[in-house]
């Protein structure tokens, strides 16, 4: 399969602060990218998604941004709060085709 | 939207058996594809469930390890064959329509003891 990484694989915020979450990727030929918020015991949820012929695009506190040069995703999420504290993936896509997960960050929201 | 459900939601199985996995979506969907997911780690693809066809399997799985069967375009199933301890893991399907998001069920998790 194809390989998507992530920088941190623990990110700890204060309760209101910015977060920002990254992800590296491998494969320049995909298209297709999603934000995925999974909690225990739970299947992974859809946050965000963007595609290859943009490089910003902004939800409901969430942002994703794309760097396509350096093959990069970053997921930014506003004024975090206790509910976002879970573990986020983004996943790849090319030609339509199948998912490929990263390794995953866990987000520990502090009060 | 796609809502999906999976049963069971749990099992305990002894090794050398065998367990099949149901995943139903509400709706139509063109893709369907089942994961795995080790505790504390990230998912990884099984294979790419077609309709009326053979699935595509990734590489380190096997039809005859994990067969699966996809009649329609709303359910799809996964057997865990003989299983040994080492497939203990969760099992998520997912669905959507072809280049767009894919919605997860949640999961099957598995102990074979």
């Amino acid at each position: 399969g194809e390989s998507v990484g992530l920088h941190l694989p623990t990110l700890s915020v204060q309760e209101g602060d910015n977060s920002i979450i990254n992800c590296a990727y491998s494969n320049s030929a995909s298209d297709y990218f999603i934000w995925y918020k999974q909690e225990s015991g739970k299947g992974p949820q859809f946050i965000i998604d963007i595609r290859s012929n943009m490089d910003k695009r902004q939800g409901q506190r969430v942002t994703v941004l794309l760097n396509k040069t350096v093959k990069h995703l970053s997921l930014q999420i506003a004024a975090t709060q206790p509910g976002d504290s879970a573990v986020y993936f983004c996943a790849e896509n090319m030609n339509f085709n199948k998912f490929y997960f990263g390794s995953g960050t866990k987000l520990n929201v502090k009060p | 939207s796609a809502v999906i459900s999976q049963k069971p939601s749990r099992d305990i199985c002894q090794r050398g058996t065998s367990l099949t996995i149901q995943c139903q979506v509400d709706s139509q969907v063109t893709m369907m594809f089942w994961y795995r997911q080790q505790p504390g780690q990230s998912l990884t693809l099984i294979a790419t469930a077609n309709q009326g066809s053979e699935a595509t399997y990734e590489s380190g799985f096997v039809i005859d390890k994990f067969p699966i069967s996809r009649p329609n375009l709303t359910f799809s199933t996964l057997t865990v064959s003989n299983m040994s301890p080492e497939d203990s893991s969760i099992y998520l399907c997912s669905g959507g329509a072809r280049g767009n998001e894919q919605f997860f069920g949640p999961g099957t998790r598995l102990t074979v003891l």
